[in-house]
């Protein structure tokens, strides 16, 4: 069984239209990530819900929104696309937000790769 | 969160161990070491985490310098499937509000065959 799961896994679309990743995760976990990794492989976090609630937001366009219907997923809603958004997304999970460091790890998707023409 | 550094790429002989550094002079009392790596295509994959003693898993050994100011990851037989990103990550353990990964540029492990 797959733990941290992403659809799609590739998306091309063009400049202007809005878009959505999935995120999933049956791992029982409390907090999911959404982290962006760019062309030069630099990975940086975007987003973090704990148990729905947004926990971190880091200086994300607001066309940017992650939506947390329940615990066991987030997804990333991105509108208005831009060419700079290409890159690939990153979705993670953990037991908890940070509190202990035997629940910290953070478990991974395979990524979605999106590519704005 | 203290700053990490590490070397850009490094090789390794298959089955031989490889031993990959982080210097983190700035680490804090209450702020942990952790190792994840990324293969080529693929999620970035947690290995180790330790605070001041030394740990190993199925995985890996952490070695931390007594002062803390440096670390070194060992895969003790590195195979093919080792070549990936390694990325050494300082950040603060118990009590932090968020459980916030910064990713350096990591060190590039080459296991050749």
């Amino acid at each position: 069984d797959t733990a941290v799961s992403q659809t799609p896994k590739y998306l091309v679309t063009q400049m202007g239209n809005d878009k959505s990743i999935k995120c999933e995760q049956n791992l029982g976990h409390d907090t999911m990530y959404w982290y962006k990794q760019d062309s030069k492989k630099f990975l940086k976090i975007m987003f973090s819900y704990n148990n729905k609630e947004l926990i971190i937001n880091e200086t994300v366009p607001n066309r940017f929104s992650p939506k947390s219907p329940d615990k066991a997923h987030l997804n990333l809603h991105i509108n208005s696309l831009e060419l700079g958004d290409s890159a690939v997304y990153f979705c993670a999970s953990s037991q908890d937000r940070g509190k202990t460091p035997a629940k910290d790890t953070q478990y991974f998707g395979p990524g979605t790769r999106l590519t704005v023409l | 969160d203290a700053k990490t550094t590490q070397p850009t790429s490094m090789d390794c002989a298959e089955g031989r161990a490889a031993n990959l550094p982080c210097n983190h002079s700035t680490i804090s009392g209450n702020e942990y070491v952790y190792w994840y790596r990324q293969i080529h295509s693929q999620g970035p994959q947690y290995i180790i985490h330790g605070l001041k003693n030394n740990e190993t898993n199925e995985m890996a050994s952490l070695i931390i310098t007594e002062d803390r100011k440096s670390s070194t990851l060992i895969l003790p037989h590195a195979t093919l499937r080792d070549t990936a990103v390694y990325y050494c990550i300082v950040r603060v353990g118990y009590g932090g509000a968020t459980n916030k990964l910064i990713f350096g540029t990591g060190t590039l492990l080459a296991v050749q065959p």
